[in-house]
């Protein structure tokens, strides 16, 4: 069974730090689909940034970039200059697209808390 | 773009009675939608899939008596909860995938709804 863990259930960071969360994931598929989601407070779920398994070059959006070690099965995010507004939990989701039923798979969050 | 909507935000109802979520995809066609639940603290967790003009795929353990999913059309799925239950309370997310080129694989989720039981 394809699994997704994420190993911190909470972090910290001060404001203007960097801070990486963790993601692991277990599949035989050579090819799928990555993903990192926000959820803050509100609980509306945001995208943070896509990484596909066929592209070698980490993904990077602004502040955020994922580090992607395909043979490893890890994909983490890192999160630089953190602002308060990144406080939030944030969820990796795993896609298989070849299963035909385009389902995530998600992993069971990181809280992560960005201190003033 | 690639707005998912969710009617309504919050809903409290009477023991026994039946509620509907309705999930709409504001800007773009959605062959298929999920249905999550979310409990405090915890990940989503998927109850069905549905695509549009067939049944919806329950997830093993999903009542699909009690949780009636209707995709009625490319922009428009529905969640009935019926015979509602204080343990049926919790915040319930839509999601959409779209038609878009390049977005065949993402999903686009709702801002949620939170049900509470009485």
């Amino acid at each position: 069974a394809q699994t997704v863990t994420q190993s911190q259930p909470e972090m910290s960071v001060q404001e203007a730090e960097t801070v990486t969360l963790s993601c692991t994931y277990d599949t035989s598929e050579s090819n799928y689909y990555l993903f990192w989601y926000k959820q803050p407070p509100s609980r509306q779920m945001i995208l943070v940034i896509r990484q596909e398994a066929y592209k070698q070059q980490n993904a990077t959006e602004n502040r955020f970039s994922v580090n992607f070690q395909k043979a490893a099965k890890s994909f983490s995010l890192k999160i630089s200059d953190s602002q308060l507004g990144d406080t939030a939990m944030y969820f990796c989701a795993f896609l298989p697209p070849t299963s035909g039923t385009y389902k995530y798979i998600f992993g069971t969050g990181t809280r992560l808390k960005v201190l003033a | 773009g690639a707005v998912v909507s969710q009617h309504p935000s919050r809903v409290i109802c009477k023991s026994g009675t039946s509620v509907k979520i309705e999930c709409r995809s504001l800007d773009f066609q959605a062959t298929t939608m999920f249905w999550y639940r979310q409990f405090p603290k915890k990940s989503l967790m998927l109850m069905a899939t549905s695509n549009e003009g067939s049944k919806a795929t329950y997830e093993q353990g999903v009542e699909k008596d009690k949780f009636l999913i209707n995709h009625a059309s490319l922009t428009l799925s529905t969640l009935t909860v019926t015979s509602a239950h204080p343990e049926d309370s919790s915040f319930y997310i839509c999601s959409a995938r779209g038609l878009r080129e390049g977005s065949y694989n993402e999903q686009f989720f709702g801002p949620g709804t939170r049900l509470t039981v009485l």
